[in-house]
């Protein structure tokens, strides 16, 4: 079946840190690829996405490429912030209606 | 703008009682779906509707029923509480057509523990 695998948290850093979250696939096709973020006390939301190889989602400073000869996703920030302390879901959706999530990684910023 | 509402937020229950948690969209979408959120699990899905009258199951639907009368509201039933219930649930919803690539938008979540 389908899967996602991401880095084990939780992740702490330092303000102004480069971020990378890992994120790998398994699936029968050619799936669209996801990052959701889930801050403090409130629901999942997209944060970017990806839905053929090579394409590179961008979002406030975050990005992630779809790499499809490394089944990979990977998420990275060049330089965080307090504020993008989070759980950060990792998620791919192929053909059907369902959505498969990654575990989740919890990170924290330090100021 | 509202979105997705989810009502209650917090719910303490006893094994064996029943409640409704209740999901709401005035976005009229029309996919909706409920997921559980477990520690080290990721979200997993319950059950899941493509419009009124339509519903499925998901991964985990054992213990819950759904039903779909209205474009708006999804409510998910749970008929006999269990401690293995014990999780924060999520409804998400988004419009039809978007399957392969479209955005899911969630509401706040439930927090329900089961004693």
């Amino acid at each position: 079946g389908n899967s996602v695998t991401q880095m084990e948290g939780p992740v702490t850093l330092s303000e102004e840190a480069f971020l990378t979250i890992n994120c790998t696939y398994t699936a029968t096709g050619y799936p669209s690829l996801f990052w959701y973020v889930q801050y403090p006390g409130e629901g999942l939301q997209l944060l970017l996405k990806a839905t053929k190889a090579d394409d590179k989602g961008s979002n406030k400073g975050f990005e992630a490429t779809y790499r499809k000869e490394t089944t990979s996703f990977h998420l990275e920030k060049g330089s965080v912030q307090v504020s993008d302390s989070a759980v950060y879901f990792c998620a791919l959706r192929l053909g059907n209606e369902k959505l498969t999530f990654g575990t989740g990684t919890r990170l924290t910023i330090i100021p | 703008n509202a979105g997705v509402t989810q009502t209650p937020k917090f719910q303490v229950l006893k094994t064996g009682q029943s409640m409704t948690l209740q999901c709401a969209q005035d976005m009229n979408h029309e996919y909706m779906s409920w997921y559980r959120q477990d520690p080290g699990m990721g979200l997993r899905l319950i059950h899941y509707s493509v419009g009124a009258g339509i519903t499925d199951q998901g991964e985990v639907p054992n213990g819950y029923n759904v039903s779909r009368s209205t474009t708006e509201d999804f409510p998910l039933r749970l008929l006999s509480a269990a401690p293995s219930q014990t999780s924060v649930y999520f409804c998400a919803s988004r419009p039809a057509g978007t399957g392969l690539t479209g955005e899911l938008f969630f509401g706040e979540g439930s927090r329900l523990t089961v004693l």
